[in-house]
Parts: C-alpha cells; sequence; structure tokens
C-alpha cells in the first residue's frame, strides 16, 4: 500500500501563473478530500468527493480554486490565477468512505507564489 | 469552519511523563478522531471514537470522550522523544454531509 501520493512536493510559482496540484487516493477508497494548511487558519477543509463526485465545495476560497475527480484514482486541484496569499501547503486525504472512517494524507504540496 | 478546539496550543514535557490534551467542540457528532502530524508531513490517524463510546485505548493512547460536556481528551502515557509532534482532533458535522473538520491543534514537544 503506497498510501497516498501527492505530486509535486514543493511549488514555487509567480503571481498570476496557473498551478496544478495532483493526488492518487488509495485503491479501493471512496471519499477523497483537499484540505490547505496555514499557520493562520490552521487546516481547512476546500472540497470532498464521494465517489468522484464532488459533495460539498463551500470550503473553495473563490473562483479561482477548482478541482476535479475525473477516475477513482486521480484528483486535481488547480488555482488560476495564484496569488501570494494562496501560499500554504495542500493536503490530499482519502478514506474507505464517508463518515466514520479515518483520513489518510498525502504528505502534502508546499506552495509558495511569489 | 472551526470545530474542534484544542487546549493547551502547546506543551513541553519531560520524557517518561504523561501528556494530556483537550478538545472542545460545538455541534453534535456521530465520531471524533485524533490525529497526529510530525513537521513536514501529513496527519496521521490515531484514534476514533463514536458518540456512544466513553473510553478507548490504542497501546500508549488514551481517549475520553464526553458528550455531555462537548469534549475530548487525549493521553499519552511514558512520553518518548518520538511522541514530538503536533496533534489534532476532528469531527464530523452531525447534519448533513458529515465532513470532518480539525481543530488548531496541540504542539506537543518531549524534552529528553
Amino acid at each position: 500500500d503506497a498510501g497516498v501520493i501527492q505530486s509535486p512536493r514543493h511549488e514555487v510559482t509567480e503571481m498570476g501563473q496557473e498551478v496544478t496540484l495532483r493526488c492518487k487516493p488509495i485503491s479501493g477508497h471512496n471519499s477523497l478530500f483537499w484540505y490547505r494548511q496555514t499557520m493562520m487558519r490552521g487546516l481547512e477543509l476546500l472540497i470532498y468527493f464521494n465517489n468522484n463526485v464532488p459533495i460539498d465545495d463551500s470550503g473553495m476560497p473563490e473562483d479561482r480554486f477548482s478541482a476535479k475527480m475525473p477516475n477513482a484514482s486521480f484528483s486535481t486541484l488547480k488555482i488560476q490565477p495564484s496569488e501570494p496569499r494562496d501560499s500554504a501547503v495542500y493536503f490530499c486525504a482519502s478514506s474507505l468512505y464517508m463518515g466514520n472512517s479515518p483520513l489518510h494524507f498525502g504528505n502534502g504540496t508546499r506552495l509558495t507564489v511569489t | 469552519s472551526q470545530q474542534g478546539e484544542e487546549d493547551p496550543q502547546a506543551l513541553s514535557i519531560q520524557e517518561g511523563e504523561n501528556a494530556t490534551m483537550n478538545c472542545s467542540y460545538k455541534t453534535s457528532i456521530n465520531n471524533l478522531q485524533w490525529y497526529r502530524q510530525n513537521s513536514g508531513r501529513g496527519l496521521v490517524h490515531l484514534i476514533l471514537i463514536r458518540s456512544n463510546e466513553r473510553e478507548k485505548h490504542s497501546g500508549r493512547l488514551r481517549v475520553t470522550l464526553d458528550t455531555s460536556k462537548k469534549s475530548s481528551s487525549l493521553l499519552i502515557t511514558a512520553s518518548r522523544a518520538a511522541d514530538t509532534a503536533s496533534y489534532f482532533c476532528a469531527t464530523d458535522e452531525f447534519q448533513g454531509a458529515q465532513k470532518l473538520v480539525f481543530g488548531q491543534g496541540t504542539r506537543l514537544t518531549i524534552n529528553p
């Protein structure tokens, strides 16, 4: 079991550029979550999917953020255009099912927007 | 939205001592979970306690849940240097889609 795989581990980009973060959940897991972590705001839930369908995107901060899950083994979080305040660590997590099931986190993508 | 809030924000103890961290939450829950995060890594699930349970053990970890007070505690006994990490509680919002919401965490430092 390789765990949740996120790429890239680090991303440095200039303001205005498009950023795409990638996630491969654990095989067989039905739910996928995108979180953002900053010192100021802690761990924020951005969006989550169940069976590849977005369930709640109320945490997505602005229209500049979008997420997709085209199949059970892949998800992307895109920021276009990026801004310095988007700098954070972005985590993807998956779970066997929603509700009473532990989350398995990837090691995150550290995004720096200059 | 912040559901769980941990207390204290930071805790520093000597190796071998016990560490207790608390979590308070606001709404009804189905379950409460505790996670650990080492620096530069993702969160790791430690233990899940359901709303109808009052206490649960896993190795050196003991978790209690008091739904009347909307609070939980995590006790780590006989602490080790390797326990140095941040600890988070997470709760599922009872109504609606049951998304998991994390608190701000407790930063635990174990001094050798």
